[in-house]
């Protein structure tokens, strides 16, 4: 069956540090999200790519960055991690802006902690 | 860009009862409204959703109502289950172009069906 994985599932760094997390989709989906979420904010929009080599920045893209080299994953990182980036991450995934659907499909989450 | 208020923040029903939680969003470019349903520590899940060209959508307990004048669309969820306890989020994107996929979520609403 296809899937969207990420890794790691749980990840406790030192502010300052390079975190990168991953997310890995099967579906074959052109569309690939990167989403925040933290209480009372719902979930916020960080990075989102439309297909190979195309990035774009959501509304708190501040600190992170992402990569697209292939259809299947967009890594996430953290280029020196802060304490305001303690969250619970979600990557999803959609299919091209041609089907008639609009459904994302979200991985399990990763929950980073900064100290 | 988009923005999605959503409320209650919280919401607690008897079992059987209605429950309605209210989005309103500001952008009416939007003409598409889907709810996700998250469960404790898992992934957004897609439970129902409406286009602009549509006033309702209905798919058994569980209904979606859109009012384009307003600006505002709401879930409805009747004779409710304590299976239905979750946080629920509603989120409204354009259909096209660069806005397709992208979605901007509401806040959620932590809903509690008491048996």
């Amino acid at each position: 069956d296809a899937e969207i994985t990420q890794s790691p599932r749980h990840k406790i760094t030192e502010t300052g540090r390079q975190v990168t997390l991953a997310c890995h989709q099967t579906w074959n989906h052109n569309n690939m999200f990167w989403y925040r979420q933290d209480l009372g904010h719902g979930l916020r929009l960080i990075h989102y790519s439309y297909g190979v080599q195309d990035t774009n920045k959501g509304e708190v893209s501040d600190g992170y960055s992402v990569s697209r080299s292939n259809t299947e994953d967009l890594p996430l990182t953290l280029e020196s991690a802060a304490s305001s980036q303690t969250s619970v991450y979600f990557c999803a995934s959609s299919s091209s802006r041609s089907a008639n659907t609009g459904e994302l499909f979200f991985g399990e989450g990763s929950r980073l902690t900064v100290l | 860009g988009e923005n999605v208020e959503q409320h209650p923040s919280t919401l607690s029903v008897q079992e059987g009862d209605s429950a309605v939680i209210k989005c309103t969003y500001s952008d009416s470019a939007s003409n598409y409204f889907p709810w996700y349903k998250q469960e404790l520590g898992k992934r957004p899940q897609l439970i129902i959703d409406i286009r602009s060209n549509v006033g309702e959508k209905k798919d058994q307990r569980i209904a979606v109502t859109l009012n384009k004048t307003a600006k505002h669309f709401s879930l409805h969820i009747t004779e409710t289950q304590p299976e239905d306890s979750a946080v629920y989020f509603c989120a409204a994107s354009g259909d096209g172009g660069t806005s397709y996929g992208k979605l901007t979520f509401g806040q959620g609403t932590i809903l509690t069906v008491h048996p």
